[in-house]
């Protein structure tokens, strides 16, 4: 069974630093890009930041830019959002969601694309003092 | 700063259709930013619906259906069931960048 579990959330005081982890099973991770999604309270879905499954490609949320840095241990199955200069405003469920590589053929030639399937329960971060 | 809008809140009976829509700031949607649909409902993480236009996922139920419709991307419900009332969520892909709806509230009555 395809299984993301997300881990690593708590109270942070601003200004602070918070690591999350995300542990993949049941499929072969290092052939899947994955994402960061959070949603404060009572708010929509936020995509936060994203990796490819090598690793050699990150993006990110202007938001978190030059806050935030995403990692993956391909070896651990393990995925990581690495939290600095947190913010009142980063409060929020965090969620990892897998990113599977969808293929097309059209006059151009080939292409690729990503796509998010399955997504973990998330885990909590609050930023307050 | 790119934002993709949602009609906040639609109202379905039971058994209707409903047509929901994803718009882009940039200008149209068109398949090269492979939209993507999600349910979410209270309490829970979101779920997976549609990729890529509109293509289902394994668990899809076939009363949901992706298309795209006057330059947005489109999310239909037919023959709508009592479950199906949540929040439902459009993601567009900008190159690198993934970008979230601002959801849609269906309730059924």
């Amino acid at each position: 069974e395809v299984q993301l579990l997300e881990s690593g959330g708590g109270l942070v005081q601003p200004g602070g630093s918070l690591r999350l982890s995300c542990a993949a099973s049941g499929f072969t991770f290092s052939s899947y890009a994955m994402s960061w999604v959070r949603q404060a309270p009572g708010k929509g879905l936020e995509w936060v930041s994203a990796i490819s499954g090598s690793g050699g490609s990150t993006y990110y949320a202007d938001s978190v830019k030059g806050r935030f840095t995403i990692s993956r241990d391909n070896s651990k199955n393990t995925l990581y959002l690495q939290m600095n200069s947190l913010r009142a405003e980063d409060t929020a469920v965090y969620y990892c969601a897998r990113e599977p590589l969808g293929y097309y053929y059209d006059s151009s030639g080939y292409g690729y694309y990503y796509y998010m399937d399955v997504w973990g329960k998330g885990t909590t971060v609050t930023v307050s003092s | 700063q790119t934002v993709v809008t949602q009609e906040p809140s639609l109202t379905v009976s039971p058994g209707g259709t409903v047509t929901l829509t994803c718009a882009s700031s940039t200008g149209a949607v068109t398949s090269g930013y492979y939209p993507n649909w999600f349910q979410q409902k209270p309490g829970q993480a979101p779920r997976a619906l549609i990729y890529s236009t509109s293509n289902k996922h394994s668990w899809t139920p076939a009363r949901f259906s992706g298309s795209l419709l006057g330059g947005k991307a489109a999310l239909t419900l037919s023959g709508v069931q009592p479950e199906d009332e949540a929040e439902y969520y459009c993601l567009l892909y900008y190159g690198g960048a993934r970008v979230f709806g601002t959801g849609t509230k269906v309730t059924v009555l």
